[in-house]
């Protein structure tokens, strides 16, 4: 069974709105971390954010925020006030207890239109 | 930047033939991960070390082998290459805890003819 569902293949912004990148996840322990990352064209793979399963509060890191929903096992990904460089792919990753692999999911392709 | 440097980066080569893969870290990080990214599959993990001589495998192992001699270095050998093991090959590293992120390379791009 997937462990990390991504089930937005590609999406369309507009730029300066607000967009919702969906991810939800599969585990049965407790303790588990969910991490973003986002590949430009150009390759690299860039950590956007962190949420782990027994933080109170979701995570935000500047335009970047995590909308997480434990009962449900989600983790969007939400971009505020995008921009023209926010065009990429994204994905969502989950590391369970220890510091295990992590586990990727698909990916959205992000496209961000002036 | 995480200093991670992946060689080549680049590489053409023929059906049969050997390929090895290096990633240098300079972090001293204890864990150092091979990853493959195919269109349409994400990023899976192929192996992973968690210290000098100490590996273990992936979801996607078949056909591949790792040593891991120093902190710094972790080799990735396709023994005999094949043309599905054409793919984009990330290299990453992390250190001991939960929260901590994996950082990844610049990536080699393969081509297996």
């Amino acid at each position: 069974a997937q462990k990390i569902t991504q089930t937005q293949p590609g999406m369309f912004v507009q730029e300066k709105e607000a967009v919702t990148l969906d991810c939800t996840y599969d585990t049965s322990d407790p303790s588990y971390g969910l991490f973003w990352y986002k590949q430009p064209s150009s390759g690299e793979m860039i950590f956007l954010i962190y949420q782990g399963s027994y933080d109170q509060q979701n995570a935000t890191e500047g335009r970047y925020s995590l909308n997480f929903q434990k009962a449900r096992k989600s983790a969007n990904l939400v971009i505020s006030a995008s921009q023209l460089g926010d065009s990429a792919m994204y994905f969502c990753a989950m590391r369970e207890r220890g510091n295990t692999p992590l586990v990727f999911g698909k990916g959205t392709r992000l496209s961000v239109i002036a | 930047d995480a200093g991670i440097t992946q060689s080549p980066r680049h590489k053409v080569t023929e059906t049969g033939t050997p390929v090895t893969l290096r990633c240098h870290q300079t972090e001293n990080h204890r864990y150092m991960y091979w990853y493959r990214q195919d269109p349409g599959h994400g990023l899976r993990l192929i192996h992973y070390s968690y210290g000098v001589k100490d590996t273990d495998k992936g979801e996607v192992s078949d056909g591949y082998s790792v040593s891991r001699s120093k902190t710094e270095d972790f080799l990735l050998t396709l023994e005999s290459a094949t043309s599905s093991q054409t793919s984009v090959y990330f290299c990453a590293i992390s250190e001991y805890s939960d929260e901590e992120t994996q950082y990844f390379g610049p990536g080699t791009r393969l081509l297996v003819l």
